[in-house]
């Protein structure tokens, strides 16, 4: 199992510019979350999906922020146009969601986004 | 407004001892409470979990301990290790829900 992807790894842009993230979950798995982790926020839930459909964007900070899951292998994050605050470590996570249990969470590696 | 609250935000403890970080919910509805454990450069990855019908679970050296009355649990490290140097998260859900609420983190450093 190649567990979460994510890609790129690390990104770098100039303020005003559009950037996507990518994220690939485990297969078979149903709910999709997207994650932003700073220094002083902690780990923030900024959208998350269950079978592709998007259930609570509460945590998308602005309209520059959407994100999409067009099939269950797939999932961006954009942002559109980025600022310097945007700079973060942005996390995708999946799980096997069955609404009858919990379900252990499995995060990627993260996305570094540096906007200067 | 913060679902859980964590403390302390950094810890340094000595090899051997023992690491002690707590957390604290609102919700009542909340019925299960994991840990997470972060790497540098790493996601989190899940480490224990508990459900309030205990008030203790243990693992290795990892131990839970729940306080339903005061909503409060923690997560002790006992022999800590500088292997354990990471941060911890905690979060908490319905056992039946979808939705982790997780608490602001704590980076300790166990230092040799």
């Amino acid at each position: 199992d190649a567990g979460v992807i994510q890609s790129p790894r690390h990104e770098v842009t100039e303020m005003g510019q559009e950037v996507t993230l990518r994220c690939k979950p485990i297969s078979g798995h149903n709910s999709l979350f997207w994650y932003r982790q700073t220094m002083m926020r902690g780990l923030e839930l900024l959208i998350y999906f269950n079978n592709n459909v998007p259930i609570d964007d509460s945590g998308m900070p602005e309209d520059r922020f959407s994100a999409k899951m067009p099939n269950a292998s797939f999932s961006t994050l954009k942002i559109q146009p980025s600022e310097p605050r945007d700079s973060a470590v942005y996390f995708c996570a999946s799980s096997p969601y069955r609404g009858s249990s919990i379900n252990e969470q499995y995060f990627g590696p993260g996305t570094r986004l540096t906007v200067t | 407004q913060q679902q859980v609250k964590q403390s302390p935000q950094s810890l340094i403890v000595q090899k051997g001892g023992i690491s002690i970080i707590n957390c604290a919910y609102e919700n009542t509805a909340f019925d299960y409470f994991p840990w997470y454990q972060q790497f540098p450069g790493k996601g989190p990855a899940l480490l224990i979990a508990i459900r309030p019908d205990v008030s203790e679970k243990k693992e290795g050296r990892f131990t839970i301990s729940f306080n339903k009355s005061a909503k409060q649990f923690s997560l002790h490290i006992m022999d800590s290790q500088p292997g354990d140097s990471a941060t911890y998260f905690c979060a908490a859900s319905k056992y039946t829900g979808n939705q982790f609420y997780f608490g602001t983190g704590t980076s300790l450093t166990v230092i040799p």
